[in-house]
Formats: structure tokens, sequence, C-alpha cells
């Protein structure tokens, strides 16, 4: 597609279910970020995948947060046993390479009840 | 860790009006960028400053990056109700290994009334 894509744009869930988000990002760019935008917060760093290349996972904020990337291309977010504080936009950006401009996607935002 | 101290974190200003928007660290960046943020949107870079003291225009908006790598300005002249939005200042990092990771300051709130 034109841009990178995120699904579900929006996600209300009970506290305790496990939630998955998507990314679809720009053809043929080969890192994908995930970032956390809490209100007042700022973007918060999650996790980065550059190629075939271990992720770096050092933003993610607990155990119960993991992410793939399969085929090099789409990810998905997982957010397992959900708390009150897991309320956010979560925003996937992809670029070319690392270092390259990223562009973003519209993000899901996630409501935990 | 790295810090972005963006301010101010709220400006509501009329249309017509100038305004500036800083971003100050105590770390230096090995380039620092802008980005726009609309309800319901992803941030948009607008711009990327690399050079300490570079001074880079974007029509009415003036971007500037400190001598020292470690501070950016924004300046908007003319603001109009199109400018309104969530503005981002975001450093890449310095240190060898983690270049890709973007440190993002909190935002300032823009809101130009007509």
């Amino acid at each position: 597609g034109a841009g990178v894509s995120q699904s579900p744009s929006n996600k209300v869930t009970e506290k305790g279910k496990d939630v998955e988000l998507r990314c679809d990002p720009i053809s043929g760019h080969t890192a994908l970020y995930w970032y956390r935008q809490s209100l007042g917060q700022g973007l918060e760093f999650l996790i980065y995948f550059q190629g075939n290349s271990a992720p770096d996972k050092s933003g993610l904020p607990s155990d119960r947060f993991s992410a793939e990337r399969t085929g090099g291309s789409v990810s998905t977010l997982t957010i397992q046993r959900t708390q009150q504080e897991d309320s956010a936009v979560y925003l996937c950006a992809s670029s070319l390479v690392w270092g390259q401009p990223q562009h973003f996607g519209d993000g899901t935002r996630l409501s935990i009840l | 860790t790295q810090l972005l101290e963006q301010s101010p974190q709220f400006l509501s200003i009329q249309e017509g009006e100038n305004l500036t928007v800083y971003c100050n660290s105590s770390s230096v960046f090995s380039s620092l960028q802008w980005y726009r943020q609309e309800p319901g949107e992803g941030p948009v870079l607008l711009v990327t400053v690399v050079t300490g003291g570079e001074v880079k225009k974007l029509k009415r908006l003036t971007f500037q990056f400190g001598d020292a790598r470690k501070d950016s300005s924004l300046h908007i002249t003319a603001a109009q109700p199109g400018d309104t939005g969530l503005y981002l200042c975001a450093g890449e990092g310095n240190s060898g290994g983690s270049n890709y990771k973007l440190t993002f300051g909190k935002g300032t709130l823009l809101t130009v009334n007509p």
C-alpha cells in the first residue's frame, strides 16, 4: 500500500484479556518500529525490527508485551493479560533501512476497561 | 537515558501571530527531527536537521539546530488555523548501535484561532 496501515484503528477490551495489534509497513521497507503514545507522555519506543536480524526489544515495558514480524513484512504486537495502564495509542512506523526517515501509521487506540 | 524537553506544552494564539517552540536536551544528538501530528493520525515528518547551527526553512516554518546539537527550535511566522496540531521533536541517538532509536519530546499542542 501507499502508507503504513494499522488495524484495528480502535480496540476496547476488558482488563485481563489478550489483544493483538497489526502493522502493515510500506512495501520494501526493511525497518519496522513500534511506539506507544500515552496522554501527555509523548512517544515511547517499544521494539525495532531490521530485516532478518534479532529485534531490539529493549523498550518493551513488561513480559506481557511481545511482537513478531513474519516474512520481513507484517508485524503483530501482542499484549497479554491487559491492564488499565496499557491504554494508549500504539503507533507503528517503517523506514527503508535504519537511519532513514520513519513513516508512521495512524495508530491503534487501545482502551482497557 | 537521553531526554528531550519541549516548551511550551500548550500554546493558543490568534491567526497572524508568530510563535517559537523549543526542544532542549543535555545530550548530544546526531540529528533532530520535527513532526506534526493531527488528531487520529500518526506523526508526519516536517524536517530533519543534522549539522550544528543548521537552519532550514519550510514555507512559514523555520527550524534551527543548536551549535552543540543539544537543542532545536521551530519558529512559525504568521500562523494560520491550518498550523493547528501537536508538534513533536525527536532526537536520533549519538551512541553507536542504537542510532535508529528516536527519543521524542512530549510535544507542543498548538491551537491557532481564526
